[in-house]
C-alpha cells in the first residue's frame, strides 16, 4: 500500500499561485495519483488525477515527474474559496486519505 | 452530484447503546465506504465494501461492524457506542477499489455524538 507524506499546512494569498507536493515512494505501477478538496462540513471531493507528466483541468493541475515518485497539485491564482484540506491518495487497493494540507488562502 | 444519502444526518445517543448509520445510493456503484473524520487525525477509513455481503476492516475497524444485503445500501452499527466514537462518519461510492479513471463521491456526512 504506497503511503503518501504532504505538509500539514499551507498559507497564501488571494491571487498567487499554491503548490502542494505530495511524496508517494512506493507508489504501484497501475496507480493512478489523485487529488481531493475537502471544504468544511462537507465530505471530499475529486478534483484531479493522474499517471504521468502533467494532467490540466478548469480546478487544477497536476504534475508527475518520470521516477512518479511524487506529485504536485497545482493551484492557479487562489482565492478565499480556495481554502480547504487537499489530500492527495495513492491507493493501491483502499481508499485511503491521510490527514492531507489545510490550505489557508488570505486577503 | 452523486446519489448519496445518509441517514440520519445528524444523532446524539448514550454510552453503551447500539447506533446504526445508514448509507444509501442510486448510482449503482460496486464499492461502498464508511469513513470517520476527527480533529488532527483527517480522514480514517472504518470498513468498506467490494460488493453485496462482500466487506473488509479499514484503518480503524474495532467497535464497528458494517453489512451490505442491497446492492444500495451499507450500514455502519456500532454495537456499543463510546465516548471516542463521537466523530462526523462520511459514506463514499466508488465503481472501484482504485480509481483507474474513476473517482469517489462522498456523501453529507453523519454528526455523531455519544455522551
Amino acid at each position: 500500500l504506497a503511503k503518501t507524506t504532504q505538509p500539514i499546512s499551507m498559507d497564501s494569498y488571494e491571487g498567487q499561485e499554491v503548490n502542494i507536493t505530495c511524496s508517494h515512494n512506493n507508489i504501484a505501477t497501475n496507480d493512478y495519483i489523485t487529488w481531493y478538496q475537502q471544504f468544511p462540513s462537507q465530505g471530499p471531493r475529486f478534483i484531479i488525477q493522474g499517471y504521468k507528466t502533467k494532467v490540466t483541468n478548469e480546478v487544477a493541475s497536476l504534475f508527475i515527474p518520470a521516477d512518479r515518485k511524487s506529485s504536485t497539485l497545482s493551484l492557479p491564482r487562489v482565492s478565499l474559496s480556495d481554502t480547504a484540506v487537499y489530500y492527495c491518495l495513492a491507493p493501491g487497493g483502499k481508499l485511503i486519505f491521510g490527514q492531507g494540507t489545510e490550505l489557508s488562502v488570505k486577503p | 452530484d452523486a446519489g448519496i444519502t445518509q441517514s440520519p444526518r445528524h444523532k446524539v445517543t448514550e454510552t453503551g447503546t447500539p447506533v446504526t448509520l445508514r448509507c444509501h445510493q442510486t448510482e449503482n456503484h460496486r464499492y461502498m465506504y464508511w469513513y470517520r473524520q476527527d480533529p488532527g487525525h483527517g480522514l480514517r477509513l472504518i470498513h468498506y465494501s467490494y460488493g453485496v455481503k462482500d466487506t473488509d476492516k479499514g484503518e480503524v475497524s474495532d467497535g464497528y461492524s458494517v453489512s451490505r444485503s442491497k446492492t444500495e445500501d451499507f450500514l455502519l452499527t456500532l454495537e456499543s457506542a463510546t465516548s471516542s466514537q463521537t466523530s462526523v462518519y462520511f459514506c463514499a461510492i466508488s465503481e472501484s477499489p482504485t480509481p483507474f479513471g474513476t473517482e469517489a463521491f462522498f456523501g453529507q456526512g453523519t454528526r455523531l455524538t455519544v455522551v
